[in-house]
């Protein structure tokens, strides 16, 4: 049963433009949500988080937003950079013990 | 700062053969955790451990074992292997277990069984 989810497998977006990335979750117990950045042949890289007690929270050209009433949190990259291309994975937990993750949204930035 | 290291970072194995996957966490972190990650999927949870004590394990069957040393150090067994098996194993580490704690990951071990 997958209880995070990301509906889009890719997504291109000319370069300087905003990248808006998508998850939705289905277990209402979820607290603590992240954002991860994976490249080809490296782990994945911890991007951003945001607590269930705020509706968002921005670092940098990193924008994460949550809508708990619809279970839903995204991910906005602005400008969108070449370099940000790769495969981005949103995780969530409860218990700070089990990190539950969607199967990921491939985004190419075209320069 | 060195980061989270995982050893080996490939490996090949045969079925029914058994194997042993290492990980040291970010200087300072006490909590470990392991994933498996196959082509197109996000990790999958198997374990946790804090202070030398399991404290969550996902839908992973028994041949999965794993333990956490003094030094904060792990390593995941896996008896019996199959070719599903497959994949990238990742460990992360963060500095406690517990609520609004980010998991910073290793580049992984590829497992491939033949």
């Amino acid at each position: 049963d997958q209880q995070v989810k990301q509906n889009s497998p890719s997504l291109s977006v000319q370069e300087g433009r905003i990248s808006i990335l998508n998850c939705d979750y289905t277990n209402s117990m979820f607290d603590y949500f992240l954002w991860y950045k994976k490249y080809p042949a490296e782990g994945p890289t911890f991007l951003i988080s945001i607590s269930s007690i705020k509706d968002k929270n921005e670092d940098g050209r990193f924008t994460v937003f949550l809508n708990k009433s619809a279970k839903h949190l995204s991910l906005h990259i602005v400008p969108s950079q070449p370099g940000d291309s790769a495969v981005y994975f949103c995780a969530a937990t409860s218990t700070g013990n089990q990190f539950y993750f969607g199967t990921g949204t491939s985004l190419t930035v075209i320069p | 700062d060195a980061g989270v290291t995982q050893s080996p970072t490939h490996l090949i194995k045969t079925r029914g053969q058994h194997v042993t996957l290492r990980c040291s966490p970010i200087s300072g972190h006490k909590s470990v955790s392991w994933y498996q990650q196959v082509l197109g999927q996000g990790p999958q949870f198997i374990f946790q451990y804090y202070e030398k004590e399991e404290r969550g394990r996902g839908n992973f069957p028994d041949r999965f074992s794993a333990r956490q040393f003094p030094n904060y150090s792990s390593e995941l067994n896996v008896n019996a292997l199959l070719l599903g098996d497959s994949a990238l194993y990742l460990c992360a580490s963060s500095l406690v277990a517990g609520p609004n704690q980010p998991q910073h990951f290793g580049d992984g071990t590829r497992l491939s069984i033949l």
